[in-house]
């Protein structure tokens, strides 16, 4: 097991693109986690699965964010129309079960650029 | 608002010195979990310590200690004898209601003085 991978770990694009984000998490866990984090800044939820069930979305989150985790295995995050508001690192985590009693494994995250 | 304060921003210890770094949050829940993450520069995170809010007893492992208080809502982390290697950003966390995902703080800046 490699642990969590995030493809691809920088992307730069102009305003307006389409920007597409995968998460590999480690194939036992069944949660899977999106954060965002901007500089100096904790991390913001995004949303998370479990399975192939999104769960949760963060109110925060625009109708231009979408992501899926179609087969319960790796998951995508897309952001559609990006502004430079959207430049962030993405950072994914999964866990075996619910947050607290099954610790959060993280990737090294995906970080956008948007000019 | 559910919500985690790290009073300090930056902070700095001599090597082979303790430092403590401080926590608050805010929940109205009574079982959750607490927990200190490792941000180095290369930017993944990584768990440092993990306390359940329901057990007194304030966990430890190796170097890194913790104080809880659960009256008070205080999570502080003490790290001993400080390495190079414990150089990063610190963020303190603790789980939502159903412990469906983790609540940050904005995290702390530590470096440490060879």
């Amino acid at each position: 097991d490699t642990g969590v991978s995030q493809n691809p770990r920088h992307k730069i694009t102009k305003r307006g693109q389409n920007v597409t984000f995968r998460c590999d998490p480690i194939s036992e866990h069944n949660r899977l986690y999106w954060y965002r984090q901007t500089l100096g800044q904790g991390p913001e939820f995004l949303t998370y699965f479990q399975n192939e069930a999104q769960l949760e979305k963060s109110r925060l989150l625009s109708d231009r964010f979408s992501a899926e985790r179609p087969k319960g295995s790796f998951s995508t995050l897309e952001i559609q129309r990006t502004e430079q508001g959207d430049s962030a690192m993405y950072l994914c985590a999964s866990s075996l079960g619910p947050a607290g009693a099954n610790v959060l494994t993280f990737g090294a995250g995906s970080r956008l650029t948007v000019l | 608002a559910q919500t985690v304060t790290q009073s300090q921003p930056e902070m700095s210890v001599q090597e082979a010195e303790t430092v403590t770094l401080s926590c608050t949050y805010d929940t109205s829940e009574s079982d959750y979990y607490l927990f200190w993450y490792k941000q180095p520069p290369s930017r993944q995170m990584i768990l440092v310590i993990r306390q359940e809010a329901y057990k007194q007893q304030n966990a430890t492992e190796n170097r890194f200690s913790v104080n809880f208080q659960k009256a008070a809502k205080s999570f502080s982390l003490k790290i001993s004898d400080s390495q190079l290697g414990d150089a990063a950003m610190y963020f303190c966390a603790y789980t939502d209601g159903n412990n469906r995902k983790l609540i940050w703080g904005l995290g702390t800046s530590l470096a440490v003085n060879p």
